[in-house]
């Protein structure tokens, strides 16, 4: 079955750009949309936007100007950059396979998430 | 953004109660509605998606309502393993946003 795995550094500096990655296993990363969403401390889920693996992009506007997601088929990941990072993006951060069309858009099946901290 | 609205933010019950939880969008979002269960330090899991449709592997007791703005989530008789936090994600338009969740106690 497929399973997603996030990686990437769990302290990140004010200002500096965070990277994730999420690799897809048990599947191919091809014929699906993949999306990031991150949850605050003690907060709610907030979707950070999806990609395809034809190249489509679709970003939560508020964070339109800092992310950039891509994917490399070959290795079947894909990834996240958010740029000029502050306190507000200390969150666990998510990857999942979705919006699945046939399901109105649901997320079916997701990383178990990596904890991101801002600070210096 | 269409603003999602759970009630109540928390609930306390007992196992073999009936509980609903409530989901209201700021404005029609036909039936893109999604349900998902989260477990203390655990990822999000799907339950229902399209209002009402059971995901695979999810027991029968759990089920979903609802059309335009307001939707509901059911649970026929709580079981201890259904002691988590729900929240509901609206996929008709993005931003999709997520309401701000229900957690569910044992009273």
């Amino acid at each position: 079955q497929v399973q997603l795995q996030e990686s990437g550094p769990g302290l990140v500096k004010p200002s500096e750009t965070l990277s994730l990655t999420c690799s897809v296993s048990g599947g191919s990363i091809s014929s699906y949309y993949w999306s990031w969403i991150r949850q605050p401390p003690g907060k709610g889920l907030e979707w950070l936007g999806y990609l395809h693996y034809s190249g489509t992009t679709n970003y939560r506007p508020s964070l339109k100007s800092r992310v950039t997601m891509s994917l490399d088929t070959s290795n079947n990941q894909f990834f996240l950059r958010l740029s000029s990072v502050t306190a507000a993006d200390t969150a666990v951060y998510y990857c999942a396979r979705g919006p699945i069309t046939n399901w109105r858009g649901a997320f079916d099946i997701w990383g178990q998430g990596t904890a991101v901290t801002v600070s210096s | 953004d269409i603003q999602m609205t759970q009630s109540p933010s928390s609930l306390s019950a007992s196992v073999g109660d009936r509980v609903t939880i409530t989901c209201r969008a700021s404005q029609s979002i036909s039936n893109y509605l999604i349900w998902y269960q989260q477990k203390p330090g655990k990822a999000p899991k799907l339950l229902i998606y399209a209002t009402s449709s059971l995901q695979s592997g999810v027991p029968s007791r759990f089920s979903g309502s609802g059309s335009g703005t307001d939707f509901t989530l059911t649970i026929s008789s709580l079981q201890p393993e259904d002691f988590a936090t729900y929240s509901c994600q609206q996929t008709y338009s993005t931003p999709y946003t997520f309401g701000q969740g229900t957690k569910l106690e044992i009273k």
